[in-house]
């Protein structure tokens, strides 16, 4: 079965330093992989997905299927960017269910 | 567009009462999803749906129930509501593409309280 696993739950970060938040999976087929955030009072909203390539708000993530890895990076850490983060897998095996992981909470300290 | 719409945004039961969460979305999508939001346990799917008619069980189904008689609702029903319950619950729904679900759209929750 597809599993996800962000081990961290809370992330406590300076303003201007790094932020990287872990993922790891486990999947059997081509695994397409997202990343959801949730700013407070706000909804749940995607913030990249990995088939993207892209960038948003500073955020990059590198699906690594050596390692089966798809961790969130950004270098330098903004107080806008204190929410809860989630990873998540979409099994298209599974009529393409999303499974996320348990979440992380990141604040950023001013 | 209103997006997805879920009602009521609070609610407070006593064990052993029943109710239902509404959702409803304005997009057209075909796939609705419901998820519950537990601290420590992140997102749990709950059940989901892949077009009108169709329905099916997620990770933790059990004490719910679900229907899609149209394309824009998917209303979860709680049979016989349990302290278990107690959670924050999120409708999201997505289009689908060549059998693949694109971004998923959330609702701002229902916050449900089982005493």
């Amino acid at each position: 079965a597809q599993r996800v696993t962000q081990p961290e739950k809370l992330l406590s970060v300076f303003k201007g330093a790094p932020v990287e938040l872990k993922c790891n999976y486990s999947y059997s087929g081509s695994p397409e992989l997202f990343w959801y955030v949730q700013y407070s009072r706000q909804r749940l909203q995607l913030l990249l997905r990995h088939i993207s390539r892209e960038s948003i708000k500073g955020f990059t993530a590198d699906l690594n299927k050596g390692e089966t890895s798809f961790h969130l990076k950004k270098p330098f850490a903004q107080e806008e960017d204190s929410a809860m983060y989630y990873c998540a897998l979409l099994d298209a095996y599974g009529n393409n269910r999303l499974a996320f992981g348990k979440g992380n909470q990141v604040v950023v300290i001013p | 567009n209103a997006g997805v719409t879920q009602t009521p945004k609070f609610q407070v039961l006593k064990t052993g009462q029943s109710m239902t969460l509404q959702c409803a979305q304005d997009m057209n999508h075909e796939y609705m999803s419901w998820y519950r939001q537990d601290p420590g346990m992140g997102l749990r799917l709950i059940h989901y749906s892949v077009g009108a008619g169709i329905t099916d069980q997620g990770e933790v189904p059990n004490g719910y129930n679900v229907s899609r008689s149209t394309t824009e609702d998917f209303p979860l029903r709680l049979l016989l509501a349990a302290p278990s319950q107690t959670s924050v619950y999120f409708c999201a729904s997505s289009y689908t593409y060549q059998g693949n679900t694109g971004e998923l759209f959330f609702g701002e929750g229902s916050r449900l309280t089982v005493l």
